[in-house]
């Protein structure tokens, strides 16, 4: 089956530090990826995405690349801020899956200090 | 921004109780989803509707039941609450391929 591992956090950052945060997948055929963001005391807002490979992912000034030989799609931001702080969560959608089940990983705190 | 709606934001019930989450979204969708989010953060899928008259269990299995009777209401039961339940309780919905999923705020169920 489809699975998603997410690097364990959590993560503390100073402000202005540079963010990455692994995310890779199993899964078969050819899945979108997706990263998520859930601030606190909030549902899960859709961050980025990308549907094949090689596409690049950005919003916010974070990115992620979707790379199919790596099986990977790291979320990275060059200077975070404290509103950064939030949990971040990796997602697929199986190419095949027509009613939109989205499988994730066990998400990623991330702390940023000013 | 997503016009997805949920109600109560913060439950705290006793034992044996029958409680009811409402979820509503404003956008039409077809698809409608509800996870449980243990304290570790991790989602989990219990849930979801294709439409109307169309409910399927997740990957999670879950004594809570949900009905679509309308397009924009999801609503989730649970017959007689326990300890266990305790857990944040996300809705959310999607339209065509589901590509994007748009979720609620939540609500935080706590069962003393």
């Amino acid at each position: 089956g489809n699975s998603v591992t997410q690097m364990e956090g959590p993560v503390t950052l100073s402000e202005e530090a540079f963010l990455t945060i692994n995310c890779t997948y199993t899964a078969t055929g050819y899945p979108s990826l997706f990263w998520y963001v859930q601030y606190p005391g909030e549902g899960l807002q859709l961050l980025l995405k990308a549907t094949k490979a090689d596409d690049k992912g950005s919003n916010k000034g974070f990115e992620a690349t979707y790379r199919k030989e790596t099986t990977s799609f790291h979320l990275e931001k060059g200077s975070v801020q404290v509103s950064d702080s939030a949990v971040y969560f990796c997602a697929l959608k199986d190419g095949g899956t027509s009613y939109g089940k989205l499988t994730f990983g066990q998400g990623t705190i991330l702390t940023v200090h000013p | 921004e997503a016009d997805i709606y949920q109600t109560p934001r913060y439950l705290v019930i006793g034992t044996g109780k029958k409680i009811t989450l409402e979820c509503s979204q404003t956008m039409g969708h077809d698809k409608m989803y509800w996870y449980q989010q243990d304290p570790g953060m991790e989602l989990h899928l219990i849930h979801y509707s294709y439409g109307v008259n169309s409910t399927e269990k997740g990957d999670l299995s879950s004594e809570s039941t949900v009905s679509r009777i309308r397009t924009e209401h999801f609503p989730l039961t649970l017959e007689s609450a326990r300890p266990s339940h305790t857990s944040q309780y996300l809705c959310a919905s999607s339209e065509g391929q589901g590509v994007i999923q748009y979720f609620g705020a939540g609500t935080r169920l706590s069962v003393l």
